[in-house]
């Protein structure tokens, strides 16, 4: 049973350039959600899907957008990135009629320069 | 907004103590209670779920329990080894949504 699957690990941009991450949920998983952590914090929302569609924001400008897949899989995609936006970006997910454990990717470690 | 702290920050323990872990949160709505380990640079592994309906979970050495009406959760590790060395991270959903996050405690286990 394959668990949480993000790609890619490591990558490294420059200001003002575009970036996209993404993520496969957990078989069976249909809820997929995004966090930000930056070094020596916890992991902060973004945003949730749930059938294709956007269910919640955290407190992240639209530079930050996103998009479920039939098969539940799920893009973070952010623009005109800064330098702030250097951290570890966590894909979780679970399923939405059961317990509600989250469970996390090993997440896409994202250097702005 | 659900507001988690974490007490204490750091910790440091020779192998074969008992140790306990704290995490505090704002809103007693909270739906579940999850804790995680986080290794340097990597995810977050699920250790223990509370579910809204309980008040403790067990999984070999660990043990939880939370407390909705003073907004309080422990977690418990037995007989501590340098191998459970590691960043603690606890959070918590109002149902349904999105989880919240404490900054963690990083232990370290000394052999």
């Amino acid at each position: 049973d394959a668990g949480v699957t993000q790609s890619p690990t490591h990558l490294i941009k420059t200001r003002g350039q575009q970036v996209t991450l993404r993520c496969s949920p957990k078989s069976g998983h249909d809820t997929v959600s995004w966090y930000q952590q930056a070094l020596g914090q916890g992991p902060q929302f973004i945003f949730q899907y749930y059938e294709e569609e956007e269910r919640q924001r955290g407190n992240f400008p639209d530079r930050f957008s996103g998009h479920q897949f039939p098969n539940y899989s799920s893009e973070l995609n952010v623009n005109a990135l800064l330098l702030g936006d250097s951290a570890l970006y966590l894909c979780a997910s679970r399923r939405t009629r059961a317990t509600g454990e989250l469970f996390f990717g090993e997440g896409s470690r994202l250097t702005v320069l | 907004k659900q507001e988690v702290t974490q007490i204490p920050a750091a910790l440091s323990v020779p192998e074969g103590e008992n140790l306990v872990l704290n995490c505090s949160f704002t809103d007693s709505a909270i739906y579940n209670l999850q804790w995680f380990r986080q290794d340097p640079g990597k995810g977050l592994t699920s250790l223990l779920l509370i579910q809204s309906s309980q008040r403790e979970q067990t999984s070999g050495r660990l043990n939880a329990s939370l407390d909705k009406s003073s907004g309080r959760s422990t977690l418990y590790i037995a007989a501590s080894q340098p191998g459970d060395s590691a960043t603690y991270l606890c959070a918590g959903p109002r149902a349904g949504n999105q989880f919240y996050f404490g900054t963690g405690t990083s232990l370290t286990v000394i052999p």
